[in-house]
């Protein structure tokens, strides 16, 4: 059972479009975070959320925590090509092994030109 | 300022070979971390390391070895490879003190250790 469902897994959209990722979970975190992952890199931290409800922006980017502080998303304006990558959510779970990350399988995104 | 750093890049190895996954840091953290990544299981945890001289198993740990020789340094060593070891191996290193994750930590990841096991 995987801790932490990303969704979708794979997205192709045309420069300009805006997209949804979501990272969905039926346990309660501590804290998420959202990474972005360029091929033949590592992952790198793009936002940290911690308050339920929480909304942060990062230029084009909109991260939000759920209320209940089990769900996040990461809503992208205006893609561009630049945004392509593999992008992943990963958190601590409250109350569980709160000395590792919990890692999303990942969502896959391409804009095309 | 270089980061994470991990070597080799790439590697090939037949069943049965041992070879051992470089990775040093110069951010001064005091945790380290081992993960693979595999198509479709995201990216899981072998082993980490809290402090110098400390190490602890992770989620995937069978099979796998670490070494914790210095603040700097986190190595990863296959004693005998196996066709299920193929994958994309990252370090990371991580601010803050303490075996606990907070909001306040941040992973700083390698670029990764492609590593074909036939």
């Amino acid at each position: 059972t995987q801790l932490l469902e990303q969704s979708p897994q794979f997205l192709s959209i045309q420069e300009g479009e805006n997209l949804t990722v979501y990272c969905n979970s039926s346990s309660v975190f501590s804290s998420l975070q959202w990474y972005r992952q360029e091929p033949g890199e590592g992952p790198v931290l793009l936002v940290t959320v911690v308050t339920g409800g929480e909304v942060k922006k990062l230029k084009r980017l909109t991260f939000q925590f759920g209320d209940a502080r089990k769900d996040s998303s990461l809503h992208i304006t205006a893609a561009q090509p630049g945004d392509t990558g593999l992008y992943l959510c990963a958190g601590v779970r409250s109350g569980g092994s709160n000395y590792k990350l919990t890692f999303g399988k990942g969502t896959l995104l391409t804009v095309n030109p | 300022n270089a980061g994470v750093t991990q070597t080799p890049k790439f590697q090939v190895l037949k069943t049965g070979q041992s070879m051992t996954l470089q990775c040093a840091q110069d951010m001064n953290h005091n945790s380290m971390y081992w993960y693979r990544q595999d198509p479709g299981m995201g990216l899981r945890l072998i082993y980490y390391s809290a402090s110098e001289g400390t190490t602890d198993k992770g989620e995937v740990p069978n099979g796998y070895n670490v070494s914790r020789l210095n603040k700097r340094e986190f190595s990863l060593r296959l004693e005998s490879a196996a066709p299920s070891q193929t994958s994309v191996y990252f370090c990371a290193s991580v601010t803050g003190t303490g075996i606990f994750l907070t909001a306040k930590n941040i992973q700083y990841f390698g670029a990764g250790t492609r590593l074909s096991v036939l």
